[in-house]
């Protein structure tokens, strides 16, 4: 079991280029969330997703868009980079919804836009 | 507008004593509440939680309190070791909502 998996690590952008961060799991869960994480500050949740074709917004979801066309993977597009959306960003999935069941996290990707 | 709070960036700790990290939060309304550890260039992990209607839940050397009235909770690490070292959030949810604190940075001194 991987658990999940983000590409890239580490991305540098420039101001108004897009890009998407990938994100898969392999532990059949039906939940995934994206958070961010700025310096100094706790995890916001962006986007997640209760299943495939399903996606809801969450505390932060502002200048980016999620897919969810299969159970494992859930992908985040930055459209139009802009300097406040550096960060590390994390995925995570859980089994079902709700504090009862432990989200597993992935190892983050630290984006740049400068 | 946080909803989940970590008044101390940073705790210091000898080791085999006692850690006590400390959370409050706004919204009477969570139902569930979680601490994580984080490694540096990792992802959060999950460490223990406790249901809204609980106020003390225990894993091996970790016990998390809660006090509804208060808005208030806490981890207890008994006895700390060097490997408990991490930056630990606290962590609430409401549904399929997650708000986390801005982490503590626990030290463990041998």
């Amino acid at each position: 079991n991987a658990g999940v998996t983000q590409t890239p690590k580490f991305r540098i952008l420039k101001i108004g280029q897009s890009m998407t961060l990938q994100c898969a799991q392999d532990m059949n869960h039906n939940y995934m969330y994206w958070y961010r994480q700025d310096p100094g500050m706790g995890l916001k949740l962006i986007y997640y997703s209760v299943g495939a074709g399903i996606t809801d917004k969450g505390e932060v979801p502002n200048g980016y868009n999620v897919s969810r066309s299969t159970t494992e993977d859930f992908p985040l597009r930055l459209e139009l980079a802009a300097p406040s959306q550096t960060s590390v960003y994390f995925c995570a999935s859980s089994l079902l919804a709700g504090g009862y069941y432990e989200q597993y996290f992935g190892p983050g990707t630290r984006l740049t836009v400068t | 507008d946080q909803q989940v709070k970590q008044n101390s960036p940073s705790l210091s700790v000898q080791e085999g004593r006692i850690s006590i990290l400390n959370c409050d939060y706004t919204n009477s309304m969570f139902d569930y509440f979680l601490w994580y550890k984080k490694y540096p260039a990792e992802g959060p992990t999950f460490l223990i939680s406790i249901s809204s209607i609980k106020d003390k839940n225990e894993d091996g050397r970790f016990t998390v309190f809660l006090n509804k009235s208060a808005k208030h909770l806490s981890l207890h690490i008994v006895p700390s070791q060097p490997g408990d070292s991490a930056v630990y959030f606290c962590a609430a949810s409401e549904g399929n909502q997650f708000y986390f604190g801005t982490g503590t940075s626990l030290t463990v001194i041998p």
